[in-house]
């Protein structure tokens, strides 16, 4: 099983719509989670982070964690065609010393 | 600017080259990473260093050799290079070890052995 899970689509939604990204982890002892946007050809960059169970929100960006569930989301609402990408889910927990484990990535295609 | 930036940015050589990737941060950061993304797009951690020190190292051929000669500085030195070394390679900083700074990414090598 893999450390960290993501269905590598691509995922299309319909501009304005919302998208919604998931993940799974298998460490439960995992105790801060990331996504990353990655732009074709750019480098990945931070756009959410979460540490507690719950919904955080930021703008049209809203993760999601369930410990319970090993389970992380992204939804993106409003979604806009510069929202397509590959999205990256980033774990990092105690046992693994701190070193942050990444998905591979689930791609977004917003479709005008 | 502020970031961290690397150099070259594309690198293509032959099989059983040596190489090497340099990589430098002006945002004062303690800790500085190595990643490797393949064709797949995973992105998988190598090394990081704090303040100088190797404090990861993942199960990477020995081939592979950082070396951080002050803490803005994180260089990836590759001996007799091989076809599967082909990928983009990432350096990141983050301001301290602790799991919830974030790491800033820089923009990538891109390594074509042939």
């Amino acid at each position: 099983q893999k450390e960290v899970e993501q269905n590598s689509g691509p995922l299309s939604v319909p501009e304005g719509a919302i998208a919604s990204l998931n993940c799974t982890y298998s460490d439960r002892v995992s105790q801060s989670f990331f996504w990353y946007r990655q732009y074709s050809g750019k480098s990945p960059e931070l756009i959410m982070s979460i540490y507690s169970n719950g919904d955080k929100e930021d703008g049209r960006f809203t993760a999601q964690l369930n410990k319970a569930s090993q389970y992380v989301s992204l939804l993106i609402r409003d979604s806009q065609p510069s929202d397509s990408a590959t999205y990256l889910c980033a774990v990092i927990s105690l046992s693994s010393a701190s070193k942050i484990i990444f998905g591979s990535g689930t791609r977004l295609s917003i479709r005008p | 600017d502020t970031a961290v930036s690397q150099t070259p940015k594309y690198l293509v050589t032959q099989m059983g080259n040596d190489k090497s990737i340099k990589c430098e941060q002006n945002l004062g950061h303690d800790t500085m990473y190595w990643y490797k993304q393949d064709s797949k797009k995973f992105l998988k951690i190598m090394f990081s260093y704090n303040n100088k020190e190797l404090i990861i190292n993942e199960t990477v051929p020995n081939r592979f050799s950082p070396k951080s000669p002050d803490k803005a500085h994180l260089n990836l030195h590759i001996n007799s290079l091989e076809l599967g070394d082909s990928a983009v390679y990432f350096c990141a900083s983050s301001l301290t070890r602790t799991s919830t700074d974030t790491q800033y990414f820089g923009p990538g090598t891109r390594l074509t052995v042939l």
